[in-house]
């Protein structure tokens, strides 16, 4: 099976623009969680999307947000960009909602914001 | 708050030589334990859990780790490393009732010397 991947891998934008990013989970996969991270904040947990439905979501402002289609890809938004927002971006799948369902993660997207 | 720590920022080995990593939980009931692995330039992999039973669990690439309840603890261990475990070290925690929301330690990065 193909792994997670993610569109794309590297972006750089300006403060406040806004960006879209893509990833599609290991085929089968209903769930897709997203995180971000930092060399100071580390890994953090933005959101998580099962059958497309938000599920749990992290603590960050409304300006990040996402959404899951029904082929289980999922996309991630983050609007009025900040010097903050520059981070490496990874997607992560899993087969169903359990806890206990491993979790696969994608590459990565890695955003620079100027 | 429900977090993770990991006590070691940088871990300096030669080859051959033991390896332990540190990884504490704060108090928040029943957990799921993980150990992520980053190499240089590649994705998050997972390299072993524990959900319930022995709590000495064995991963990939010889790795293990030791749940100790006692002490809020999931270290892991490898008693031999190679050139080739040069990498990141990531401690993960879901705690039950968070909906999956995965709780990252902030990395151990091991560099094993030739």
């Amino acid at each position: 099976k193909a792994g997670v991947t993610q569109t794309p891998r590297y972006l750089i934008k300006t403060r406040g623009q806004q960006v879209t990013l893509s990833c599609s989970p290991i085929s089968g996969h209903r769930s897709v969680s997203w995180y971000q991270q930092t060399p100071g904040q580390g890994l953090q947990f933005l959101f998580e999307y099962f059958s497309e439905t938000q599920r749990n979501k992290g603590n960050f402002p409304g300006r990040f947000s996402g959404r899951q289609f029904s082929n289980s890809r999922s996309e991630m938004n983050v609007s009025t960009l900040e010097l903050g927002d520059s981070a490496l971006y990874l997607c992560a799948s899993r087969n169903g909602q359990a806890s206990t369902d491993t979790q696969y993660f994608g590459p990565g997207t890695r955003l620079t914001v100027l | 708050a429900q977090s993770v720590s990991q006590h070691n920022h940088h871990v300096i080995l030669s080859e051959a030589a033991s390896l332990e990593l540190g990884c504490n939980y704060s108090y928040g009931g029943t957990v799921n334990l993980f150990w992520y692995v980053q190499y240089p330039g590649q994705h998050l992999q997972l390299l072993l859990k524990y959900f319930s039973g022995d709590p000495l669990v064995k991963g990939i690439k010889g790795f293990e780790a030791e749940f100790i309840k006692s002490k809020f603890s999931f270290n892991l261990r490898k008693p031999s490393v190679q050139w080739s475990d040069t990498a990141e070290y990531f401690c993960a925690v879901i705690y039950e009732h968070s909906n999956n929301d995965m709780r990252f330690g902030a990395g151990t990065r091991l560099t094993v010397k030739p």
